[in-house]
């Protein structure tokens, strides 16, 4: 059974920063590309960033450019979010998703980040 | 990388057609045909109903299509359910390897 669970939320000031992990299974993690999308409370789906397999192409959406890295270990068939410079308008539930021909099946369950002082 | 435009609502009743659309541009949605759709419960994760346009995941209902006409991709849910309540959002390839999410639709079955 494929999961991806994720973890590293949690609240946290203005300006700090936090890591997001996503820990797959039950497919092999190495050969999909990866993807990071977050959800403002009572707001809609924005995708943030995904990762090719082997993690030489990454891409981000324009808000984040320059605050957030993606990154993955396959031998721990593990993805990251690294936030920088948190702002309020990064308060999301952060989910990780599979890529596969273009849409996304498998889904984690998400991990709320709060950005508050 | 503008989110892609839905309506906010729409209703049917029981047994009835819903059609939400979802427009975008030549450079996403009229550009490719990697247009899915998701259904969203309250505090759930997204659901994959479609893929590439207009393919069912196994284990969908049929009542769930997809169809694409230029910069508009549009989902039908033909004999709408109780348990169809639920958020839509359409999702578009924009190229590059980029994603764009629709604004979302709040379905609600009259």
């Amino acid at each position: 059974e494929v999961q991806l669970v994720e973890s590293g939320g949690g609240l946290v000031q203005p300006g700090g920063s936090l890591r997001l992990s996503c820990a797959g299974s039950g497919f092999t993690f190495s050969s999909y590309w990866m993807t990071w999308v977050r959800q403002a409370p009572g707001k809609g789906l924005e995708w943030v960033a995904n990762i090719k397999q082997d993690g030489s192409e990454k891409t981000y959406v324009d808000s984040v450019k320059g605050r957030f890295t993606i990154s993955r270990d396959n031998a721990k068939n593990s993805l990251y979010l690294q936030m920088d410079s948190l702002r309020a308008e990064d308060t999301a539930v952060y989910y990780c998703a599979r890529r596969s021909s273009g849409s996304y099946v498998y889904w984690g369950q998400g991990t709320l980040v709060t950005v508050s002082s | 990388q503008s989110a892609l435009t839905q309506p906010p609502s729409a209703s049917g009743s029981l047994g009835q057609s819903v059609t939400i659309s979802c427009t975008g541009t030549s450079s996403d949605v009229g550009g490719y045909n990697y247009v899915s759709w998701y259904q969203q419960h309250p505090g759930k994760a997204p659901k994959l109903i479609i893929c590439e346009v207009s393919k069912r995941p196994s284990g969908v209902p049929d009542r769930f299509s997809g169809s694409k006409s230029g910069n508009t991709a549009s989902l039908t849910v033909s004999g709408v359910q109780a348990e169809d309540e639920a958020d839509y959002y359409c999702c578009s390839y924009a190229g590059n390897n980029n994603y764009v999410f629709g604004t979302g639709t709040t379905v609600t079955v009259l």
